[in-house]
């Protein structure tokens, strides 16, 4: 079956750390992945994507990379700022299943 | 362009109560999904309607049920309310054919007490 595990949180990092957050999925198939962001009071926004093996997304600063051999799509941050505080949810789509099926989501607050 | 709407964003509820939840997706969107976020289960999916048919569902009972109009406007109904359906439902909508790539409402907040 199509699963997504995500790094537990909640993550805490000062303003200008490098951020990680880790994702790996079970799937059949080649799935589409996602991560997705929730800011308080708010729903999901797409935060980027990946549709291939060896894609990278990125938007924002953000970046993760579809890597097939170890079913990972990590997410990365150079240098995190106050603003990015929000949950971080990874999320693979399998075609004719015509959901996403979500991670657990991670909580990350940064600090001044 | 104006994002998803879902009415209404707060409500309380007791058991054994039914309650409707709306959702307006952004224009010329056909496809929207629902979804439900609980602390301990995460996200998880209900249901996705596709030109007013229901064409994927989630393992919930019975008691969820929904509906699409013409116009891609989506209902959700959840009948004999239980204390663990207090959740964030949120509603998203695609144009259905970017698979994945879904626009999320703020979210209708169900408290069953």
């Amino acid at each position: 079956g199509n699963s997504v595990t995500q790094m537990e949180g909640p993550v805490t990092l000062s303003e200008e750390a490098f951020l990680t957050i880790n994702c790996t999925y079970t799937a059949t198939g080649y799935p589409s992945l996602f991560w997705y962001v929730q800011y308080p009071g708010e729903g999901l926004q797409l935060l980027l994507k990946a549709t291939k093996a060896d894609d990278k997304g990125s938007n924002k600063g953000f970046e993760a990379t579809y890597r097939k051999e170890t079913t990972s799509f990590h997410l990365e941050k150079g240098s995190v700022q106050v603003s990015d505080s929000a949950v971080y949810f990874c999320a693979l789509f399998q075609t004719g299943a015509n959901n996403l099926f979500f991670g657990t989501g991670t909580r990350l607050t940064v600090i001044p | 362009k104006a994002g998803v709407t879902q009415t209404p964003r707060y409500l309380i509820k007791t058991r054994g109560q039914q309650v409707t939840l709306s959702c307006s997706p952004i224009s010329g969107h056909r496809s929207v999904s629902w979804y439900q976020q609980t602390p301990g289960q995460g996200l998880q999916f209900l249901f996705e309607y596709f030109s007013e048919t229901q064409r994927n569902k989630g393992n919930f009972p019975g008691r969820f049920s929904g509906r699409q109009f013409s116009n891609s406007r989506s209902e959700m109904n959840v009948s004999t309310l239980e204390l663990g359906d207090s959740a964030l439902y949120l509603c998203a909508s695609s144009l259905g054919q970017v698979f994945g790539e879904l626009f999320f409402g703020e979210g209708s907040r169900l408290t069953v007490l």
